[in-house]
């Protein structure tokens, strides 16, 4: 099985708003990453987690928040957001950081 | 950091037609990989490549690894294959980097 689900798809908030981006992956990895991915540009690396441990974090604002509860769940806690905040946002694993990674559906999140 | 490349940036294929598709970076790498990204915003998998040639069935890739490129053959083009195709490399301990993908377009 080499399927990661993202819940929810689909994100509408409020600059006021807290509301958290799940991941899930049953293939045994330990490298989970977050990434955003912007109108016809590709995806940016936001956050690494390798052993259930932030091991990159690419200077991403504090109101964007990473919890890696166990080596299964990835979640993004968001909080205060900005419009420009508006993006696809997509998670991704891997057996190893060097190893192929593979992709979640992705949430796409508005922020009015 | 890294450098990666990609192009065409655009293509548009009439169905049945074949493609190549190029990714050159800039240093050595310990993972490539080749992604479709479909309509729906989905990011697939395609090929784990950081050197040899692989087939998956309309597909191949080959990268030549000392020569820093990679290479991406689309044969009998359907428009299911319409997105965007993105090269993504790994070196030492740098995360994945992206090239700036080629936006194919598949006409019937």
């Amino acid at each position: 099985d080499t399927e990661v689900t993202q819940t929810p798809k689909h994100l509408v908030m409020g600059m006021t708003n807290k509301k958290s981006l799940k991941c899930e992956q049953h293939m045994g990895h330990r490298a989970m990453y977050w990434y955003k991915q912007k109108a016809k540009k590709p995806p940016e690396l936001m956050f690494v987690y390798s052993y259930e441990k932030l091991s990159i974090n690419e200077s991403v604002p504090s109101r964007f928040s990473p919890e890696c509860p166990n080596s299964s769940l990835l979640n993004l806690h968001l909080h205060a957001l900005q419009p420009e905040d508006s993006a696809l946002y997509l998670c991704a694993s891997s057996s190893l950081t060097v190893e192929a990674q593979y992709f979640g559906p992705g949430t796409r999140l508005l922020v009015l | 950091g890294i450098q990666v490349e990609q192009s065409p940036p655009d293509l548009i294929l009439q169905e049945g037609a074949n493609s190549t598709l190029r990714c050159n970076f800039s240093d050595s790498v310990n993972n490539l990989q080749w992604f479709h990204q479909n309509p729906w915003g989905q990011l697939i998998n395609l090929f784990y490549i950081p050197s040899g040639t692989k087939q998956n069935g309309r597909l191949s890739a080959t990268t030549v690894a000392t020569e820093r490129y990679s290479l991406l053959y689309i044969s009998s083009s359907q428009t299911t294959d319409s997105g965007v195709y993105f090269c993504a490399v790994v070196t030492g301990n740098t995360p994945l980097v992206f090239g700036k993908g080629t936006r194919l377009s598949v006409i019937a």
